[in-house]
């Protein structure tokens, strides 16, 4: 399975933009980049995902290296309701079948503050 | 989307017994999944559940422990049996490929 790297916790003030990065050095090229958040006391929420090409969608934009060794995802105006965990995940094949299924790491706890 | 309910929402159970937990789908899905949250700790996928056949567990997780049910496309039980402490967790069950939505969790405290 491909592996993320995440930092633990980052900043951002309201209003502004948060970006948040994630390395994923060994995906491998059928993989997709995934981002989820979860929120204090509720289960995680899909956000994006991509495979090469950047994406964006009400939520936020995810922005993918050519070489697909990292990406960042892009709150574009951060609100105090942003304040969660965000996991950036690669999708790895179920071994049950052609279902993926989502492995977790630590993600990011993002502040946002007043 | 798919919006998914989750029962009970919290529970506290006394060491050696069992609960089961309940998700329901507004929508057919062919695999559920159940993860559990540790306090503190990421989400671990315990098992996938299909539809019509046993369900396919995940490294250090046994069936004996967490059996599952599957009788239909809407509706899946995790059980956690004999518990103890250390099965303190939130228990999240979800459904999708492309985009995965999760229940709200049962949060489990075991005394």
């Amino acid at each position: 399975d491909a592996k993320t790297t995440q930092p633990p916790s980052m900043d951002c003030a309201e209003g502004r933009a948060a970006n948040l990065p994630c390395n994923h050095s060994t995906i491998s090229g059928n993989e997709y980049v995934y981002w989820y958040r979860q929120i204090h006391s509720q289960g995680p929420q899909y956000i994006i995902h991509g495979l090469k090409n950047n994406e964006t969608n009400e939520m936020a934009s995810l922005i993918i290296t050519e070489d697909r060794k990292s990406s960042t995802l892009i709150l574009p105006h951060a609100t105090l309701r942003d304040t969660a965990v965000y996991y950036c995940i690669v999708r790895v094949p179920n071994s049950g079948g052609s279902n993926y299924k989502l492995t977790f790491g630590k993600g990011t706890l993002l502040t946002v503050n007043p | 989307s798919a919006v998914i309910s989750q029962k009970p929402s919290r529970d506290i159970c006394q060491r050696g017994t069992s609960l089961t937990i309940q998700c329901q789908v507004d929508s057919q899905v062919t695999m559920m999944f159940w993860y559990r949250q540790q306090p503190g700790q990421s989400l671990t996928l315990i098992a996938t559940a299909n539809q019509g056949s046993e369900a396919t567990y995940e490294s250090g997780f046994v069936i004996d422990k967490f059996p599952i049910s599957r009788p239909n496309l809407t509706f899946s039980t995790l059980t956690v049996s004999n518990m103890s402490p250390e099965d303190s967790s939130i228990y999240l069950c979800s459904v999708g490929a492309t985009e995965a939505f999760f229940g709200q969790g049962t949060r489990l405290t075991v005394v």
